[in-house]
């Protein structure tokens, strides 16, 4: 089936600790996202990539980081500089004109 | 910059009630305007999107949407709800020019009594 796959889907780190949660897609979209989801605050943009190796910072990337070595592949680590890291990550693809694709999502919780 | 306004943080309706939820946005371009709906356990997925022509869109499950473009608006109505509709319900705009940036408002929570 064609989708977004998130992995792992609950993630539990300890602080200091660097984690790297998995996006993959298979239709074939140029550009991926991620984004952060609280409580009362929307989904919030970390970061995006219009094509491989290339992306952009995004309203939240303090903490963060990407790479974008294929297509199909969006990995996001949340880094130890990130001073609130649980939540729930949404990663997503685009076709064009802004109608994106959601993965089921990881939530991740700093112990 | 802009922004996308949702002005119901949670909203408590029984079955059969009218809904309907603000969606505003600030931005001066011309912009492509979305709903997108999460069900609990599910992942977010399109409700219906704007572009261009007529106003009123109509999407999935009987929701519709109609862009008021003096007002910045883009409020989504349903005439009678579900309680399958309990779900919580996100506006987006992206720039039409831009780089696929969709903003997001910060969502409204509708649970709906049986």
């Amino acid at each position: 089936d064609g989708g977004i796959t998130q992995s792992p889907k609950y993630l539990f780190r300890k602080e200091g600790q660097n984690v790297t949660l998995s996006c993959e897609q298979n239709l074939n979209h140029d550009a991926m996202y991620w984004y952060r989801q609280d409580p009362g605050q929307g989904l919030r943009l970390i970061y995006y990539s219009q094509i491989v190796n290339d992306f952009q910072k995004g309203d939240i990337a303090e903490g963060y980081s990407v790479s974008r070595e294929k297509k199909e592949s969006f990995p996001l680590t949340v880094t130890s500089a990130q001073k609130n890291p649980t939540a729930f990550y949404l990663c997503a693809s685009g076709g064009g004109a802004g109608e994106l694709f959601f993965g089921e999502g990881s939530r991740l919780t700093v112990l | 910059a802009q922004s996308v306004s949702q002005h119901n943080h949670h909203v408590i309706l029984s079955e059969a009630a009218s809904l309907e939820l603000g969606c505003n946005y600030s931005y001066g371009g011309t912009v492509n305007l979305f709903w997108y709906v999460q069900y609990p356990g599910q992942h977010l997925q399109l409700l219906l999107k704007y572009f261009s022509g007529d106003p009123l869109v109509k999407g999935i499950k009987g929701f519709e949407a109609e862009f008021i473009k003096s007002k910045f608006s883009f409020n989504l109505r349903k005439p009678s709800v579900q309680w399958s509709d309990t779900a919580e319900y996100f506006c987006a705009v992206v720039d039409q020019t831009g780089a696929n940036n969709l903003f997001f408002g910060t969502g409204t929570r509708l649970t709906v009594i049986p």
